[in-house]
């Protein structure tokens, strides 16, 4: 398809288990966006790829939390450990890479990730 | 500190009235600003963004908004609200350079029939 695609759409899991979520950018773009939503509240970025230039991880809430992107390919987000507090969407978004930063974001639907 | 503020957890209004989402921001300079929408079990969808220029923008599925420098301000407009614009609306900003968003906590719009 044409736009971001996100697997799985739903990950129910047990506290204490390691869950890996899977990001499929839009082709050409080469900056990737990891956020967060809990019930009820707005995005907290997580990490940020651009290109083969480090990634932003100053989101990352713990050390438990880790990224990988190879080149301008596909994105996972790792979750080791997990705690009830994990439970939230994961919101993968692309850009195209843009001087100013100032090009919008476009999101897949989602993980919606729910720790027992 | 939140950077983004959007006053109103929900706006209910009547089909075929005017729509307006709040929001205020608290940052210096001259941040990029958007607005997004998030329907149910799905990702956000890119409304429209002010950059520079012209104070009012045009975006999306009718939606407008105005950036207001001396008010801090970026609100979403519609003239015409639809049943199907109920969903839950995000205002975020960035800076030149800085590509991560800050949002709003959302508002969510209930327009009934």
């Amino acid at each position: 398809g044409a736009g971001v695609s996100q697997s799985p759409s739903n990950k129910v899991t047990e506290k204490g288990k390691d869950v890996e979520l899977r990001c499929d950018p839009i082709s050409g773009h080469t900056a990737l966006y990891w956020y967060r939503q809990r019930l009820g509240q707005g995005l907290e970025f997580l990490i940020y790829f651009q290109g083969n230039s480090a990634p932003d991880k100053s989101g990352l809430p713990s050390d438990r939390f880790s990224a990988e992107r190879t080149g301008e390919s596909v994105s996972t987000l790792t979750i080791q450990r997990t705690q009830q507090e994990d439970s939230a969407v994961y919101l993968c978004a692309s850009s195209l890479r843009e001087r100013g930063g100032n090009q919008p974001q476009h999101f897949g639907d989602g993980t919606r990730l729910s720790i027992l | 500190a939140q950077s983004v503020a959007q006053p109103e957890d929900q706006v209910n209004v009547a089909e075929g009235n005017p729509l307006t989402v709040k929001c205020t921001y608290s940052v210096s300079g001259n941040p990029y600003l958007f607005w997004y929408v998030q329907y149910p079990n799905r990702g956000l969808q890119f409304l429209l963004k002010y950059i520079t220029g012209d104070n009012l923008v045009k975006g999306s599925y009718g939606f407008e908004a105005e950036f207001n420098k001396s008010q801090t301000s970026f609100h979403l407009k519609k003239p015409s609200a639809l049943v199907s614009d109920s969903a839950l609306y995000f205002c975020a900003l960035n800076f030149a350079g800085d590509y991560k968003l800050s949002f709003g906590a959302g508002t969510t719009v209930t327009v009934r029939a």
